[in-house]
């Protein structure tokens, strides 16, 4: 399978500690998104990188939260001393691009995070 | 900032009818990007159609159409034919065409379609 692969599929943690989820994206995919999805609602944009540069976070993304790509392939999200509100599906895409051009964002399956 | 709604949690069709999920948006912009996401249950998210807004002529894919209305900023997707896989959250997106905009997608909240059979 050549598609956008996250890991792990479900996370369960107790408030307070702190979680990294890795993105794989599709090879030759430059541009990496991160994106939050709570119950019942639609994807929310996190952060953005175009191959390993941060281009662009959301104000979602409190200064709990880091993400990197290094050498431009996969991704980590790592959010530190996690709150319950932070309970969500965490979903990753990635697509080709340069400049305007519209190119397709494949997702992956999303880690489903719980913080009790 | 731009926004997009679906004013439809929920719709329901029978298997072999027709459906139209709705969607609004709003935007400052000319140049924009719209779709629509399917996210059937425990699934990723796939693309069932994108409508670009320079374009007039309405985008079409297969039993999947949509009924794009820049001046009223509405967008609609028409599904024929319902089969039982189409059963999923749909989701409408907005995404800029500007090269100063970044390029993430801006959803609304999804409507669930139930086909019954």
């Amino acid at each position: 399978d050549t598609g956008v692969s996250q890991n792990p599929r479900h996370k369960i943690t107790k408030r307070g500690q702190n979680v990294t989820f890795r993105c794989d994206p599709i090879s030759e995919h430059n541009r990496l998104y991160w994106y939050r999805q709570t119950l019942g609602q639609g994807p929310e944009f996190l952060t953005y990188f175009q191959n390993e540069a941060q281009l662009e976070k959301s104000r979602l993304l409190s200064d709990r939260f880091s993400a990197e790509r290094p050498k431009g392939s996969f991704s980590t999200l790592e959010i530190q001393r996690t709150e319950q509100g932070d309970s969500a599906m965490y979903l990753c895409a990635s697509s080709l691009g340069a400049g305007t051009s519209y190119n397709e964002q494949f997702f992956g399956p999303g880690t489903r995070l719980t913080v009790l | 900032a731009q926004t997009v709604t679906q004013s439809q949690p929920e719709m329901s069709v029978q298997e072999a009818e027709t459906v139209t999920l709705s969607c609004t948006y709003d935007t400052s912009e000319s140049d924009y990007y719209l779709f629509w996401y399917k996210q059937p249950p425990s699934r990723q998210m796939i693309l069932v159609i994108r409508q670009e807004a320079y374009k007039q002529q309405n985008a079409t894919e297969n039993r999947f159409s949509v009924n794009f209305q820049k001046a009223a900023k509405s967008f609609s997707l028409k599904i024929s034919d319902s089969q039982l896989g189409d059963a999923a959250m749909y989701f409408c997106a907005y995404r800029a065409f500007s090269s100063g905009s970044a390029r993430q997608l801006t959803f609304g909240s999804g409507t669930q379609l139930t086909v019954l059979p």
